[in-house]
């Protein structure tokens, strides 16, 4: 089932600047999760952050973490056109110990 | 190499003809799943399998067919293919410990005529 969503589902930036990513989701959560998935392929794992975790960086990835508002943001910094993909959330786990998965961002990074 | 692979990556079938997407994980995960992914319908669960000869139905489980006889394979058998299963599917398994990070594989293309 879907829980978490994504926002806005559609980014055009121009190469070089910052992009942001929201996600949204209903129920507690030990972890959420990034991936991104390049055009028709699989999904790749960006990045974890814990329910009692507030900021986590990797890289040009920053992922923040409010559970009082039950969100969550992915700022990729100095967009590159590489970084042309889908991205999506994945919260967790439901009572099923499944990760719910949100509909994803796609992001344009013009050159 | 860790890796899921999926075969075929691309199949173009007709309604009605019986067709298996193999999986397989070389990672001893004892956790599998199936999605496919359509347009603006994002990632939806067809099966998962928490570990061998065990497999619970995802949110559209409806037409699909799966099996675990062994860890390592966790294939799709679509018993009479409908132009509505017309998808692109992905494979990916975990490990049985939080924060339960997934792996997919490259997907699989699917049109049934």
């Amino acid at each position: 089932s879907q829980q978490g969503e994504e926002d806005p589902q559609a980014l055009s930036i121009q190469e070089g600047e910052n992009a942001t990513m929201n996600c949204s989701y209903k129920t507690s959560i030990n972890n959420l999760q990034w991936y991104r998935q390049n055009s028709g392929r699989g999904l790749v794992h960006l990045i974890l952050i814990r329910s009692n975790e507030r900021e986590k960086h990797s890289g040009r990835l920053r992922v923040t973490l409010d559970t009082s508002k039950k969100s969550s943001s992915l700022l990729i910094t100095a967009s590159r056109a590489a970084d042309t993909a889908s991205y999506f959330c994945a919260t967790g786990p439901d009572s099923n110990y499944q990760l719910i998965w949100g509909a994803g961002t796609k992001l344009i990074i013009k050159p | 190499e860790a890796q899921v692979t999926q075969n075929p990556r691309y199949l173009i079938t007709v309604t009605g003809k019986k067709l298996t997407v193999t999986c397989s994980q070389n990672m001893n995960h004892e956790y599998m799943s199936w999605y496919r992914q359509d347009p603006g319908l994002g990632l939806r669960q067809i099966y998962y399998s928490m570990n061998v000869e065990v497999t619970d139905k995802g949110d559209v489980p409806e037409g699909y067919k799966v099996s675990r006889k062994e860890k390592r394979n966790f294939p799709l058998i679509l018993e009479s293919p409908s132009p509505n299963q017309t998808s692109l599917y992905f494979c990916a398994s975990r490990g049985s410990r939080l924060p339960y990070t997934q792996y997919f594989g490259p997907g699989t293309r699917l049109t049934v005529l």
